[in-house]
Parts: C-alpha cells; sequence; structure tokens
C-alpha cells in the first residue's frame, strides 16, 4: 500500500550484526503493529505502538513510534539465524479502523550464520 | 482455544470454478476480516465484518463474496476464479488490541 511505506524492501545482514526497519505513513497513524511471518506460515504478532514516542521490547527487538514523523521503526540487536523471516507493519489509519489495518509490503530480512 | 482457523491450507482450481475458503474464530472477536498476500504488494484488504449480518468492502473486493452469518465463521467465495486470484489468503480476527491471523490458504488458479 502507497499508504504504507517500509524500507528497506530486503537485508541481509550477518549474525550479530544490528539491523533496523522503518515504516513510514503517509497519514496519521492511530496504532502502529509490527508482524513477523515465517515463510508459508501466518502472521505473528510481536508488538503494538499507540502513542508518539512510545517504545517497546521483546527480547531482542524493539519498535518505536515517532508521531511526528509518523513513522515506526522496528530495531533487532544482534540478530540471529532465527530473526530471519519477513516483518510486515500493519497501521490504523483511521480513528475507528475496526479490522482494516493497512499494511506495507513487508521486508524480508536473511541472516547468515 | 484455537484461534484462527482457515481451510483448506491449499487449493488448486481451474478458471470459471467456485471455491469458498472457510475461516473460524473462537475468541468472540466482532471484527473479521479477509487479506491477500502477493509478491511485493504485502497485504490487501478483500472484504472485513464488523459483527453477524454485517460486511463491507476492503481494498480489491471485485470478485470475491462474504457473509457473516454468526460471530465465529467469515467464509470467503470466490465466485468464477480467474489466474489474477492465484495468491495468499489470510483471515483475521481482531480483539480489543490485536488482530490475529490464521495459517493462510495458498490458492492456485490455473
Amino acid at each position: 500500500s502507497q499508504e504504507l511505506e517500509q524500507s528497506p524492501q530486503s537485508l541481509i545482514v550477518q549474525e550479530g550484526k544490528n539491523l533496523t526497519i522503518n515504516c513510514t505513513s503517509s497519514k496519521t497513524l492511530y496504532g502502529l503493529y509490527w508482524y513477523k511471518q515465517k515463510y508459508g506460515e501466518g502472521l505473528i504478532f510481536l508488538m503494538m505502538l499507540q502513542k508518539g514516542g512510545e517504545e517497546k521490547s521483546h527480547e531482542k527487538i524493539t519498535a518505536k513510534l515517532d508521531e511526528k514523523k509518523q513513522q515506526s521503526s522496528l530495531h533487532i540487536t544482534a540478530s540471529q539465524p532465527s530473526h530471519a523471516g519477513i516483518y510486515l507493519c500493519g497501521a490504523d489509519l483511521r480513528r475507528t479502523s475496526g479490522s482494516r489495518l493497512t499494511f506495507g509490503e513487508g521486508t524480508q530480512l536473511t541472516v547468515n550464520p | 482455544n484455537a484461534g484462527v482457523t482457515q481451510t483448506p491450507k491449499f487449493q488448486v482450481l481451474k478458471t470459471g470454478q467456485s471455491m469458498t475458503l472457510q475461516c473460524a474464530q473462537d475468541m468472540n472477536h466482532e471484527y473479521m476480516s479477509w487479506y491477500r498476500q502477493d509478491p511485493g504488494m504485502g497485504l490487501r484488504l478483500i472484504h472485513y465484518s464488523v459483527g453477524a449480518g454485517i460486511t463491507d468492502q476492503g481494498e480489491v473486493p471485485n470478485g470475491y463474496n462474504v457473509s457473516r452469518s454468526t460471530t465465529e465463521d467469515f467464509p470467503l467465495r470466490l465466485l468464477s476464479a480467474a489466474p489474477s486470484q492465484t495468491s495468499v489468503y489470510f483471515c483475521a480476527s481482531r480483539g480489543p488490541l490485536i488482530q490475529y491471523f490464521g495459517p493462510g490458504t495458498r490458492l492456485l488458479v490455473l
């Protein structure tokens, strides 16, 4: 969706390296969600951000929301092969989105041992 | 809780055939939706529902029908399959905060 842009589209890193994936919206963000998808499988919920400046962490993954820039970043510290997959950001772009999340195109992450 | 379940996991259709993709959730969520995932295009919303008896179109509704007779079930019908409908289809169910996804149905239309 052009309403939600993810960068980069793909990323190849060496195990142990840090990396950042960005998600930028052309509209006001009312909620931002990060999901991870392994090839051929469904989407696994990682984190949700709702307030500007909010930052959440789970294990080695940290997500931040910059409300002014309408942008979220997902940072992985000391990457491992288990982090490989497709990372998708989804957003509530309406005050009452209900089930209508808008998604970015995804970032394909490869972690080489 | 089984969460969100989808059947079948994989299906091959010939152009012009019809079929129904099944989706069920056991979390008593009001909001449910169908997405399709294509390479380089992320997830696109096909149809969604805000409760039993209420459905609406998403971003790419053409060629698909839905109905929501119960809170639990939200089937997606392909009326006359076309090769452009080859994709991976995900059903989702949304709780107070989080949207949960099913495992997906891979559809190939020849």
